[in-house]
């Protein structure tokens, strides 16, 4: 099974700086179709997981363009350019390349600061 | 709007059983595989099962094979998780969750989630 480890485990940030979240995987997500089957999600406190980001970089309908997806093979990113209160969640990485099984990281908590 | 609703979670003994049922609208269910994923107490996502969206292929996770029985039932638009031999490992909030992928599995959209406890 591939594992998907994240960093870091917890993220205090002050609103408006920047935030960066690490995912890598145990092997690469490049799949011989050409995509690559990464995804991100954030599920704020209380609420359902919502995917923000598909296939590495490709933004939700909806999602602020203040998040981004980023990366290849093993190592991926998901950066927040200006993170507001409305970010404050738990943050997960998944990879769909090789399943079954579907394996996620293990989550990254963002708080303000 | 996709609307994904799901039932029957509770308070059930080990070894015991349990159906949970997830209710879909807004879309053309037939045309989606649909996924099962919990999310223990305080803990992460677990990938639990997922069937296609012709019911022609049905994954599980490890922990749960042999145990759980994914299916569903296109003329009433619901996805079912028949949950046998409950452990209290298996106590969770599970959510269906909606498979727009083709190749990968692609999660677009996710219930609100029912919560099983298996405790004695």
């Amino acid at each position: 099974d591939v594992v998907m480890t994240q960093s870091p485990l917890s993220l205090p940030v002050t609103l408006g700086q920047p935030a960066s979240i690490s995912c890598r995987s145990s092997q690469s997500l490049a799949h011989s179709d050409g995509n690559t089957y990464l995804n991100w999600f954030q599920q704020r406190p209380g609420q359902s997981p919502r995917r923000l980001i598909y296939k590495v970089s490709n933004r939700d309908s909806g999602v602020p363009d203040r998040f981004s997806g980023s990366g290849s093979g093993t190592d991926f990113t998901l950066k927040i350019s200006r993170v507001e209160a409305e970010d404050v969640g738990v943050y997960y990485c998944m990879q769909g390349t090789h399943w079954p099984p579907v394996t996620f990281g293990g989550g990254t908590k963002v708080e303000i600061k | 709007q996709v609307q994904l609703v799901e039932s029957g979670g509770g308070v059930v003994q080990p070894g015991g059983s349990l159906t949970l049922s997830c209710a879909a609208s807004g879309f053309t269910f037939s045309n989606y595989g649909f996924h099962w994923v919990r999310q223990a107490p305080g803990k992460g996502l677990e990938w639990v099962a997922a069937i296609y969206y012709d019911g022609s292929n049905k994954y599980y996770a490890d922990s749960v094979k042999g145990r759980f029985t994914i299916s569903r039932d296109d003329s009433k638009n619901t996805l079912y998780l028949q949950m046998n031999s409950l452990r209290a490992e298996d106590t969770a909030l599970y959510y269906c969750v909606r498979d727009v992928g083709v190749v990968g599995p692609e999660f677009d959209s996710w219930g609100q989630g029912t919560l099983v406890t298996v405790s004695s």
